[in-house]
């Protein structure tokens, strides 16, 4: 059965800093990929996903992610986060047969002036 | 823009209550999902449905049912609530074409309580 891990409950980072959020996925095909994120209250906004072709994908917001087949890992970065970042994400990975999200169980980003 | 709607965002039951979670979308789509979000837990899929009256059950089923007698519409149905039913629901849909895996697109959620 498919699984995604995010091994990173909470994490802390300064306004500017850099960012990176950790996912190992475990699927037994080529894997769908998503990250998602929810803002306080609210439901999941889609940040990017990767299907197929270029391992580095882009989204919305300023981030992106790196597929790492070797390493079953698709890490969600982004240069420098604005306060406006704090959420919570959500990687997730789709059975391609009936599209069914599995979901990590999400870390939580807080961030300090 | 895709919408996806719930009726309520905020909602208190008493055990027992048999009690309905609305949700609709304006997009036309073909599959649509009821997850459960818990802390600690992520998000778990409950049922899902990829057309009008078909549906199927996800990873936690139990003591909860579905209706889907329009496409737009894709109700959750707590037969006889408990209190370990309290949690934030939250409906999905996705475009549903054939041969590929589309986005889902969700609604804003609803925080059911049981008391």
């Amino acid at each position: 059965a498919q699984s995604v891990t995010q091994p990173d409950i909470h994490i802390t980072v300064s306004e500017g800093a850099s960012l990176e959020l950790r996912c190992n996925y475990s699927y037994g095909a080529t894997p769908y990929l998503f990250w998602y994120v929810q803002s306080p209250g609210q439901g999941l906004q889609l940040l990017l996903k990767y299907f197929s072709g270029d391992t580095l994908v882009q989204g919305i917001k300023g981030f992106e992610a790196e597929f790492k087949r070797s390493q079953s890992s698709f890490n969600l970065r982004k240069p420098s986060v604005h306060w406006s970042d704090a959420a919570e994400y959500f990687c997730a990975v789709a059975d391609f047969g009936n599209e069914k999200l599995t979901f990590g169980t999400g870390t939580r980003l807080t961030i300090i002036p | 823009d895709v919408k996806v709607t719930q009726s309520s965002r905020y909602l208190v039951k008493r055990t027992g209550e048999k009690v309905f979670l609305e949700c609709v979308q304006d997009m036309d789509h073909e599959n649509m999902f009821w997850y459960r979000q818990d802390p600690g837990l992520g998000l778990r899929l409950i049922y899902f449905s990829y057309d009008v009256k078909m549906k199927e059950k996800g990873d936690i089923p139990e003591g909860y049912s579905v209706s889907r007698e329009k496409k737009e519409r894709f109700s959750l149905i707590l037969e006889s609530a408990s209190t370990n039913q309290t949690s934030m629901y939250l409906c999905a849909s996705s475009l549903g074409t054939s041969g590929r895996v589309d986005t889902q697109y969700f609604g804003p959620g609803t925080r059911l309580t049981v008391l």
